[in-house]
């Protein structure tokens, strides 16, 4: 079953600054998420990328799909950005209805 | 177009009692999951049902269950609660599941007491 690692945990940076949590997965997969969860619950679903880059605003993801590997970056960072940010991806290479896995998140404060 | 709707959003029930969660997909989707998340973890996957067919099952005890109707909107069924189900639960849709792309509702939050 896949095993997904997010880093930072934790992130802290002030605004302006550029910003990238990264995302490693254990079994290859065809597409992976990346969610943001703002306090009080909603998951607003940000990208969906099977390879390559997505760009949709002021946010960027990108996945390596060899190195089981995904970025978010988020350029000219806001308070209002501040969230959890969550990796997720299907449990199995093969994907199936079993839902997706989830990351711990990455929780991001912008500071004015 | 709406987006995914849950009902209620917050929810507080005693201990051994049942509930019931309700999950109305975008108009058009066909499958709808359900995630269990306790503060402070991601969320786990409890159910996903694709035309109103169980299709997968997550590692959770048969008090939990769900059923998805005609309408595509789809219900999850926790019986003699535990504390350890307070919760966010979160519904998401999708056309069809596994790899294609979700919408997550806001969830309703479960405090069993």
């Amino acid at each position: 079953k896949n095993e997904v690692e997010q880093s930072p945990q934790n992130l802290t940076a002030q605004e302006g600054e550029f910003i990238t949590i990264n995302c490693s997965y254990s079994v290859g997969i065809s597409a992976l998420h990346w969610l943001q969860q703002h306090p009080g619950g909603g998951i607003v679903s940000l990208f969906m990328l099977s390879s390559g880059k997505k760009k949709h605003g002021r946010l960027i993801a990108t996945i390596n799909i060899q190195e089981k590997h995904s970025s978010l970056h988020i350029t000219a960072s806001h308070p209002r950005d501040s969230a959890v940010y969550i990796c997720a991806v299907p449990p199995y290479s093969g994907g199936g209805a079993d839902g997706l896995t989830f990351g711990k998140g990455t929780h991001l404060i912008i500071q004015p | 177009d709406a987006g995914v709707t849950q009902s209620p959003t917050h929810l507080i029930k005693t201990r051994g009692q049942q509930v019931t969660l309700r999950c109305s997909p975008i108009s058009g989707h066909k499958s709808v999951s359900w995630y269990q998340q306790v503060l402070g973890q991601g969320p786990q996957f409890i159910f996903q049902y694709y035309e109103k067919e169980e299709r997968g099952r997550g590692n959770f005890p048969d008090r939990f269950s769900a059923r998805q109707f005609p309408n595509y909107s789809s219900e999850l069924n926790v019986n003699a609660l535990l504390l350890g189900d307070s919760a966010l639960y979160l519904c998401a849709s999708s056309w069809k599941g596994e790899d294609y792309g979700y919408t997550f509702g806001s969830g309703t939050r479960l405090t069993v007491v």
